[in-house]
């Protein structure tokens, strides 16, 4: 497709269980950017990559929290041993340099830990 | 005191109303953006500048960089416009967003 892509749009998952969130970025795009949202707040950063350079994971709130990118392309971002404060709107975005450039976003993974 | 400041917090208007939201930032910046978050919806970037003014059909962004502000308006608003309004720096750091601006326009 033309824009970014996530999967899956909604996720409810109980307490303690792992989840995998995917961000599928526009091709060509260097730049690729987690962040989340919780209800009613701004966005809050979580990792990002820019090209095979290695990650900036300075946003990551627990180690609970893992990215990875493969290829310089499709990112998954996997949360292990959910907790209810990982409730939120998971976002990825994406550009075409670091930094600089106009971001697109993905509709976002809404999860729900139970 | 946070880098980009938006105000505005919240904002209600009236159909056909002309709108500005400010941003302030403290931090030297490569480019200023707007986005428009609508509710339940992804983020959609409206402006991406760097100085003067930028203009899409009802919506205007400036941005002085001198004084470190920059403002979005909105000409004859309609129900449609009724939205979170993003303000984000870049530079060469990460982005840095502001909080937003939750607009409603009342018909």
């Amino acid at each position: 497709g033309a824009g970014v892509s996530q999967s899956p749009s909604n996720k409810v998952t109980e307490k303690g269980k792992d989840v995998e969130l995917r961000c599928d970025p526009i091709s060509g795009h260097t730049a690729l950017y987690w962040y989340r949202q919780s209800l009613g707040q701004g966005l809050e950063f979580l990792i990002y990559f820019q090209g095979n350079s290695a990650p900036d994971k300075s946003g990551l709130p627990s180690d609970r929290f893992s990215a990875e990118r493969t290829g310089g392309s499709v990112s998954t971002l996997t949360i292990q041993r959910t907790q209810q404060e990982d409730s939120a709107v998971y976002l990825c975005a994406s550009s075409l340099g670091s930094h600089t450039g106009e971001l697109f976003f993905g509709e976002g993974s809404r999860l729900t830990v139970l | 005191k946070n880098e980009v400041e938006q105000s505005p917090q919240n904002l209600t208007a009236q159909e056909g109303e002309f709108i500005t939201i400010n941003c302030s930032y403290s931090v030297g910046i490569s480019a200023l953006h707007w986005l428009q978050q609508h509710p339940g919806g992804g983020i959609v970037s409206l402006f991406m500048l760097s100085s003067g003014k930028k203009k899409h059909g009802r919506l205007i962004a400036t941005i002085n960089i001198q004084e470190k502000h920059s403002s979005l308006h909105i000409t004859a608003s309609h129900p449609r416009d009724s939205a979170v309004y993003i303000c984000a720096v870049s530079g060469t750091y990460k982005y840095i967003f502001g909080t937003g601006t939750r607009l409603k326009v009342l018909a």
